[in-house]
């Protein structure tokens, strides 16, 4: 089934630093979600973009679309310790999500 | 409003035991998911639930089944545990399966 890939696998920044992490994906999507998971906790659910939009702000939070290279990308802005968090991608097709590897995202004090 | 629950968060069985997992959505969420999440797979779909149909399974074996009651309520059963079995199992709800979903904190299961 198709999934998300997220790249890089882990990311480690300076407080204060922005983080970008990238979702590619294979083929056609209605919607593309990102999530958020502290050290093996439940899921948090973070930003929900259309297939018709291009990009899309939360907070800190910048995600972009790009349909026609089947990427997605997150920004988190002025990072925080508070950040130290895995990031998945989701897709959705047929009444599921499928998730990807997640990108590991450390932010240093 | 209350988030979604899950029950219980703990377990340790021994192999070749049956386990059943609850789950409580958000009150007036009628989508109810499962996944699975193991280190060495990550996030894997189980079922989804909607009005107690079951819309989708996950690649999963027969030992693994759920239900949903007309309270939305599911529960999630393993039946004849493995030691692959180990993982947090992770319950979503959301209004409907398109929408972003709300996370359970997991239960974690430990099988010896």
């Amino acid at each position: 089934s198709q999934q998300g890939e997220e790249d890089p696998q882990a990311l480690s920044i300076q407080e204060g630093e922005n983080a970008t992490m990238n979702c590619s994906y294979k083929t056609s999507i209605n919607n593309l979600q990102w999530y958020r998971q502290n050290s093996g906790r439940g899921l948090v659910h973070l930003i929900l973009i259309r297939s018709n939009e291009r990009e899309k702000h939360s907070g800190r939070l910048r995600v972009t679309l790009d349909t026609s290279k089947k990427s997605s990308s997150l920004l988190i802005t002025a990072s925080r310790a508070a950040d130290t968090a895995s990031y998945f991608c989701a897709l959705i097709n047929d009444y599921k999500l499928s998730f990807g590897a997640g990108t590991t995202v450390t932010v240093r004090a | 409003k209350a988030g979604v629950t899950q029950t219980p968060r703990y377990l340790i069985k021994t192999r070749g035991q049956q386990v059943t997992l609850s789950c409580s959505p958000i009150s007036g969420h009628r989508s109810v998911s499962w996944y699975q999440q193991t280190p060495g797979q990550g996030l894997q779909f189980l079922f989804e639930y909607f009005s107690e149909t079951q819309r989708n399974k996950g690649n999963f074996p027969g030992r693994f089944s759920g239900r949903q009651f007309s309270n939305s309520r599911s529960e999630m059963n393993v039946s004849t545990l493995e030691l692959g079995d180990s993982a947090l199992y992770l319950c979503a709800s959301s209004l409907e399966w398109s929408t972003e979903q709300y996370f359970g904190p997991g239960t974690r299961l430990t099988v010896t």
